[in-house]
């Protein structure tokens, strides 16, 4: 079945610099990559997703990038502010074949953006 | 639609207690998953239904465990006998078969003491 690793487990940033997340998925098969963010004692929500034909996709200040042929993706938060402090899971998905619906999770990135 | 239901938010037994969580998914959806969050672990898949099938329960962590989906619109995760180990957060999700974001519930918070 599908393996993600998610790096770094912990990320501290200062409020308006960068932060990256990176995940890696060991099935090829796989080709939906969703990211979650959690904030503190609430559920988790969907912020951006990509598929697999697509090697890009930003929506404001998040970005998402996929390189298949090395199977990772990375989640990028630029100007990061306090309110992007969160929990951030990554999940690799296979839209088709016999694992179809099995949604497995990164071990999350707790990030810290300090004012 | 309100969204993906937990029942109980919070809930707290003394070892040995059979503990019983339930779940109702989104009307329409397909899917259901149970996840289990701790720090340690993070987001854990346990089990997952498709249209009131167990699919993989390979996560559930031992005979402990076991998930029913006897309806679309009810599911339930019982822990008998509940061990302090078991204390975590649970999460419900559901997903409809021609999406691909999967909602959650606010979960609940079990604690065995």
């Amino acid at each position: 079945g599908e393996n993600v690793e998610q790096h770094p487990s912990t990320l501290s940033v200062q409020e308006g610099d960068s932060a990256v997340i990176k995940c890696t998925y060991s099935d090829s098969a796989s080709n939906y990559f969703p990211w979650y963010k959690q904030e503190l004692g609430k559920r988790p929500q969907l912020i951006i997703d990509i598929r697999s034909n697509v090697g890009e996709k930003k929506d404001q200040r998040i970005a998402v990038t996929l390189n298949k042929t090395a199977k990772h993706f990375s989640l990028h938060i630029t100007e990061t502010q306090p309110e992007d402090s969160a929990v951030y899971f990554c999940a690799a998905f296979n839209a088709g074949g016999t694992s179809y619906g099995k949604l497995t999770f990164g071990q999350g990135t707790i990030l810290t953006v300090h004012p | 639609d309100a969204g993906v239901i937990q029942s109980p938010r919070h809930e707290v037994t003394e070892m040995g207690q059979e503990v019983t969580l339930r779940c109702k998914p989104i009307s329409g959806h397909d899917y259901l998953f149970w996840y289990r969050q701790t720090m340690m672990r993070g987001l854990e898949l346990l089990i997952y239904f498709n249209n009131n099938v167990p699919i993989d329960d390979s996560g559930m962590p031992e005979d402990r465990f076991s998930a029913k989906m006897p309806n679309a619109s009810f599911s339930t995760l019982k822990i008998q006998p509940s061990e302090p180990r078991d204390s975590a957060v649970y999460f419900c999700a559901s997903r409809d078969r021609e999406l691909t974001e999967a909602f959650f519930g606010q979960g609940t918070r079990l604690t065995v003491v």
